[in-house]
C-alpha cells in the first residue's frame, strides 16, 4: 500500500523558515518524480513543486521560485521542501503527491497534509 | 501558463442523477489531463489521467473524455459518496495547473 506522510509544518512568522518532510513506502521510491501541492484555507490547489526520481531536475512554481528548495533522500525515501522567507501568502496545507512516473504526470497518490501558517 | 477553467462552480444534483462537470485549458494540453476528487478535510484522490482512463479502483460511473482544450467529468448516477469537490489538472506544459474547482452538492 502506498502512503505518503509529511510533517514540519506549523507556524512561523513572516520571513521565517519551515522544513517539511514527506515519508514514503509502499513503491520503490527512486524510480518516480514526487511533487508538492499546497491549498490555502477555502480555497483551490496550487502546485508548488517538483523534483525528478534521482533528484537532478526541480521546478518551481513562480510565486515561491527562489524562497523554496525541494530537494530528496533516495535511502531514506523522503522528499523534502525547504521554505525560506516565508510570507502570509503562503499559509496553507501543504501536500506531498507521487507522479503517476515523471515530473510532468498525474498525481496518482497524495499525503493527507501538514498546515503551514505564516502570521506575525 | 496554461489557465484551467472549470464549469460550473457548484453543480447541484439529486442522488441517481448525472452529473457533467467542465475543464477548458486555455490552449491545447494533448490529453495530458487528469481529474480528482477531494472531500473536506482529505486529501485529493485521483479519479482519471491521460483525460479518459479511469485510475486504479474507481468506479465504472465516473468516466472523462475530450482532449486538447475541452474536457468532461461524467459521473452517470451519483451517489452519496460523489458530493465533493472535483479538480481537473493539466501536466502537458510546465507548469502544471489545477481548474478552480466545481462542487458537487446535494440538490
Amino acid at each position: 500500500e502506498v502512503q505518503l506522510l509529511e510533517s514540519g509544518g506549523g507556524l512561523a512568522q513572516p520571513g521565517e523558515s519551515l522544513r517539511l518532510s514527506c515519508v514514503a513506502s509502499g513503491f520503490t521510491f527512486r524510480n518516480y518524480a514526487l511533487n508538492w501541492v499546497r491549498q490555502a484555507p477555502g480555497k483551490g490547489l496550487e502546485w508548488v513543486s517538483s523534483i525528478s526520481p534521482i533528484g537532478v531536475s526541480t521546478y518551481y512554481a513562480d510565486s515561491v521560485k527562489g524562497r523554496f528548495t525541494i530537494s530528496r533522500d533516495n535511502s531514506k525515501n523522503t522528499v523534502y521542501l525547504q521554505m525560506n522567507s516565508l510570507r502570509v501568502e503562503d499559509t496553507a496545507v501543504y501536500f506531498c503527491a507521487k507522479s503517476f512516473v515523471t515530473e510532468a504526470d498525474a498525481f496518482d497518490f497524495w499525503g493527507q497534509g501538514t498546515m503551514v501558517t505564516v502570521s506575525s | 501558463e496554461i489557465v484551467m477553467t472549470q464549469s460550473p462552480a457548484t453543480l447541484s444534483v439529486s442522488p441517481g442523477e448525472r452529473a457533467t462537470l467542465s475543464c477548458r485549458a486555455s490552449q491545447s494540453v494533448s490529453s495530458n489531463l487528469a481529474w480528482y476528487q477531494q472531500k473536506p478535510g482529505q486529501a485529493p484522490r485521483l479519479l482519471i489521467y491521460g483525460a479518459s482512463t479511469r485510475a486504479t479502483d474507481i468506479p465504472a460511473r465516473f468516466s472523462g473524455s475530450g482532449s486538447e482544450t475541452e474536457f468532461t467529468l461524467t459521473i452517470s448516477s451519483l451517489q452519496s459518496e460523489d458530493f465533493a469537490f472535483y479538480y481537473c489538472h493539466q501536466y502537458n506544459k510546465w507548469p502544471p495547473s489545477f481548474g478552480q474547482g466545481t462542487k458537487v452538492e446535494i440538490k
